[in-house]
């Protein structure tokens, strides 16, 4: 178990829908990333937080946005949902979000697009 | 830019041999991180070993290796003994710090290596 809890495990919804997924980081942590992994793109990074500001933007698509609250939870909003937005989300925390600092991963939101 | 590449997509070995997963990086720093991470079928990813480019001493960690080698921006990992419990994706993924102002723009990773131990 790597501390950082995310919500739901799983969500299926349909096409043109907006869904919010949820981020704990671990104890101590301040800062949050998202990725993104499907099939046709592998891993892919999404978004940097860190203490609440947005640090770094990865291949976010402008449909997405996210944001990180005074007690350090994050939420990743996916709207105007699409068939190849199905995929595994996964949310990671570090210390500070400095490059050697490692990241550890929540379980992952598996969405599903209808 | 960075770039990882993970030329073996899978590998299949019988239970107890030797297996090496290949990791080769692309990047503009000169300073950077390496990491490995495990993605069981549970579908979680789990943190194996960090990295830094100044630190080329090879490291193991029980039946777990690896081999860094900044003359060819290599970065392997070995698993000797291999047993059924390794099965899984393995990825490999860089950080870079310089350019990024000391800070992390995420993680880059390789396409992962779909690693099947055979009983």
């Amino acid at each position: 178990d790597s501390g950082v809890t995310q919500t739901p495990k799983h969500l299926i919804t349909a096409t043109g829908q907006r869904v919010t997924l949820r981020c704990s980081p671990r104890s101590g942590d301040l800062s949050v990333y998202w990725y993104q992994q499907s099939l046709d793109q592998g891993l892919q990074f999404l978004i940097q937080y860190y203490n609440g500001e947005e640090r770094a933007k990865g291949n976010i698509l402008e449909r997405f946005s996210a944001q990180q609250f005074p007690d350090l939870h994050s939420e990743l909003n996916l709207s105007s949902l699409e068939l190849g937005d199905s995929a595994l989300y996964f949310c990671a925390s570090s210390r500070s979000g400095r490059a050697q600092e490692t990241q550890y991963f929540g379980p992952g939101t598996r969405l599903l697009v209808l | 830019a960075q770039k990882v590449t993970q030329a073996q997509t899978e590998i299949s070995v019988v239970e107890k041999e030797d297996v090496t997963l290949d990791c080769v990086y692309e990047t503009r720093d000169t300073t950077y991180y390496l990491f490995w991470y495990k993605q069981p079928p549970s579908g979680e990813l789990v943190f194996l070993i960090r990295r830094n480019s100044f630190d080329e001493q090879n490291e193991i960690s029980g039946r777990y290796s690896w081999n860094f080698q900044k003359s060819t921006s290599s970065f392997n990992f070995t698993i000797t003994a291999s047993q059924v419990v390794d099965s899984a994706v393995y990825f490999c993924a860089l950080s870079e710090a310089v350019y990024s102002g000391g800070g992390a723009d995420g993680l880059t990773f390789g396409k992962g290596t779909h690693l099947i131990i055979q009983p």
